[in-house]
């Protein structure tokens, strides 16, 4: 157990819907990230929090959106869902933002499959 | 930009012998570089790293160096096991530390 928690574990949603997938990122951890796992793409980088600012981003589509609250977990919201959405989305948390060697510990991740 | 290459799977080997997963990336400045593991129906887990040139990473019997003449970061193990069946990542984190790069990821099957 990474001590990092997503929820829900699974999504079924149709075409056009919107969705939120929630992380809660280890205690004490700042950081936090996320990623896109499918088939085709591999893992993917879209997004990275610290301390509730966006510090990077990565491939993340303009119909995805993402925040981190001030109790540090975060949300990825993904709205107009199509078909090639459908994926495996983790969360990961780290200490800092990302300095040399910091580690990520990854969530157990959301499966969402759109219909 | 940054990438990370990894040797294409499934690779399929039988118990106690000898695993080398190859993994070479393409980065400026002086990167960390990661394996991960991911076992079926998990997350990944970080295995090793390695934060500076000739750095040897190391746990559970896996092994890696950062070789930064050949820009590469080998995973090996000795002698594997069937519950190391599972899908390794390399990647690496650039000078800024604000990206993790993630290689495509190659599947292990080990028989007993």
């Amino acid at each position: 157990d990474s001590g990092v928690t997503q929820t829900p574990k699974h999504l079924i949603t149709a075409t056009g819907q919107r969705v939120t997938l929630r992380c809660s990122p280890r205690s004490g951890d700042l950081s936090v990230y996320w990623y896109q796992q499918s088939l085709d793409q591999g893992l993917q980088f879209l997004i990275q929090y610290y301390n509730g600012e966006e510090r990077a981003k990565g491939n993340i589509l303009e119909r995805f959106s993402a925040q981190q609250f001030p109790d540090l977990h975060s949300e990825l919201n993904l709205s107009s869902l199509e078909l090639g959405d459908s994926a495996l989305y983790f969360c990961a948390s780290s200490l800092k933002s990302g300095l040399r060697g910091d580690t990520q510990y990854f969530g157990p991740g959301t499966r969402l499959t759109v219909l | 930009g940054d990438s990370v290459t990894q040797m294409e799977g499934p690779v399929t080997l039988s118990e106690e012998a000898f695993l080398t997963i190859n993994c070479t990336y393409t980065a400026t400045g002086y990167p960390s570089l990661f394996w991960y593991v991911q076992y079926p129906g998990e997350g990944l887990q970080l295995l090793l790293k390695a934060t500076k040139a000739d750095d040897k990473g190391s746990n559970k019997g896996f092994e890696a160096t950062y070789r930064k003449e050949t820009t590469s970061f080998h995973l090996e193990k000795g002698s594997v096991q069937v519950s190391d069946s599972a899908v390794y990542f390399c990647a690496l984190t650039n000078t800024g530390g604000f990206k993790t790069i993630f290689g495509a990821g190659t599947r292990l099957f080990v028989k007993a």
